[in-house]
């Protein structure tokens, strides 16, 4: 298994414009979690879905963050417009009913 | 819901010595209580976990115990070497598809 796919690996982008986060899981998994991490914050959980039904969003920071789960083998996450603020790493981990994350390699987002 | 609180947030010890790490929790249903270590630029990764029904766990030098009265675990490095220098999450959980609450980590340093 190639494990949570994350893409891309980095995003450099300009304030204002759409960013789009791509994430595959673990098939088999039905858990998916996006998580951003700043050295401010540690990791926060943004968004997590069950067998690709939103459960949790209440960590989504403000309305130009969505998520998406179309299929059991992808996800979205969008942030537009874009602000500096938002430069972070971002995570998807992926887990089983056992609970047991996988993550993902992280994108590394910087907004200039 | 669940609050996680973790201490030290860094930790330096000589190569050879134990480092133990220290985490609380809030939750008196959280049943599931997993370590991630994260190597600097990595992806977070699990080391050791330890459910409700067991109050101690090993696996060679790492060692995870957990007291369900005071609602607090914790985990225990011996003989450490300098691979182990990284930052440690622990967190917690009530298991099956719920999320899983971190802790703000500890960055530990371990000095040749």
């Amino acid at each position: 298994d190639a494990g949570v796919i994350q893409s891309p690996r980095h995003e450099v982008t300009e304030m204002g414009q759409e960013v789009t986060l791509r994430c595959k899981p673990i098939s088999g998994h039905n858990s998916l979690f996006w998580y951003r991490q700043t050295m401010m914050r540690g990791l926060e959980l943004l968004i997590y879905f069950n067998n690709n039904v939103p459960i949790d969003d209440s960590g989504m920071p403000e309305d130009r963050f969505s998520a998406k789960m179309p299929n059991a083998s992808f996800s979205t996450l969008k942030i537009q417009p874009s602000e500096p603020r938002d430069s972070a790493v971002y995570f998807c981990a992926s887990s089983p009913r056992t609970g047991v994350y996988t993550f993902g390699s992280g994108t590394r987002l910087t907004v200039v | 819901g669940e609050n996680v609180e973790q201490h030290p947030s860094t930790l330096s010890v000589q190569e050879g010595d134990s480092a133990v790490i220290k985490c609380t929790y809030s939750d008196s249903a959280s049943n599931y209580f997993p370590w991630y270590k994260q190597e600097l630029g990595k992806r977070p990764q699990l080391i050791i976990d330890i459910r409700s029904n067991v109050g101690e766990k090993k696996d060679q030098r790492i060692a995870v115990t957990l007291n369900k009265t005071a609602k607090h675990f914790s985990l225990h490095i011996t003989e450490t070497q300098p691979e182990d220098s990284a930052v440690y999450f622990c967190a917690a959980s009530t298991g099956g598809y719920q999320k899983v609450t971190f802790g703000t980590g500890t960055k530990l340093q371990v000095i040749p």
